[in-house]
């Protein structure tokens, strides 16, 4: 079975710092999709980025961007400029196909001011 | 548009009875599944739709019943809950258009905290 995992229960950055958040997954399948989900103290679960395996370039969204090393089964976030609203519940997550989707144990963020 | 929806936001139950955490989207979307949320765990899938008339199982589905009768609503029915269901649920909503949907971003609602004493 897929499993995600991120190694780091908690995280702390200083306000417009660079943080990178940790995430490795192990798969047996070349064709799937990742993810990372942002959940703040509402409980809302909010989609930050995403990357396609067969992609080799790596996504960027704004201040978010991803390192994904497909041979290392590696995808890790970086966070550039952090803000205050950054703080959060960062899930990694992984899907194959249409009926699954994984997601690791999370990271808590925190932005200090 | 107000997205996905559910209700109740906070529910408390006793052992062994049943009741129904209602999920509805006004996307349109064909995709719709259910997560429960433990600490230190993540979001694991419990049921999904890829459609009306169709669902199918996901990672932990032990004790959870779905149906899909409209494109609209997915409800999760807790037949005779049990401490072990003591979580935060949430429904999930995603389109499935598009050559890789799987890629497509999912859709969340506010989630259900569900505590079974």
């Amino acid at each position: 079975a897929q499993t995600v995992t991120q190694s780091q229960p908690e995280m702390s950055v200083q306000e417009a710092e660079t943080v990178t958040l940790s995430c490795t997954y192990d798969t047996s399948e070349s064709d799937y999709y990742l993810f990372w989900y942002k959940q703040p103290p509402s409980r809302q679960m909010i989609l930050v980025i995403r990357q396609e395996a067969y992609k080799q370039q790596n996504a960027t969204e704004n201040r978010f961007s991803v390192n994904f090393q497909k041979a290392a089964k590696s995808f890790s976030l970086k966070i550039s400029d952090s803000q205050l609203g950054d703080a959060a519940m960062y899930f990694c997550a992984y899907r194959h196909n249409n009926n699954d989707m994984r997601f690791g144990a999370g990271t808590r963020l925190t932005v200090k001011p | 548009n107000a997205g996905v929806t559910q209700t109740p936001k906070f529910q408390v139950l006793k052992t062994g009875q049943s009741m129904t955490l209602q999920c509805a989207q006004d996307m349109n979307h064909e995709y719709m599944s259910w997560y429960r949320q433990d600490p230190g765990m993540g979001l694991r899938l419990i049921h999904y739709s890829v459609g009306a008339g169709i669902t199918d199982q996901g990672e932990v589905p032990n004790g959870y019943n779905v149906s899909r009768s409209t494109t609209e609503d997915f409800p999760l029915r807790l037949l005779s809950a049990a401490p072990s269901q003591t979580s935060v649920y949430f429904c999930a909503s995603s389109t499935t258009s598009g050559r890789a949907w799987s890629y497509n971003e999912q859709f969340f609602g506010p989630g259900t905290r569900l505590t079974v004493l």
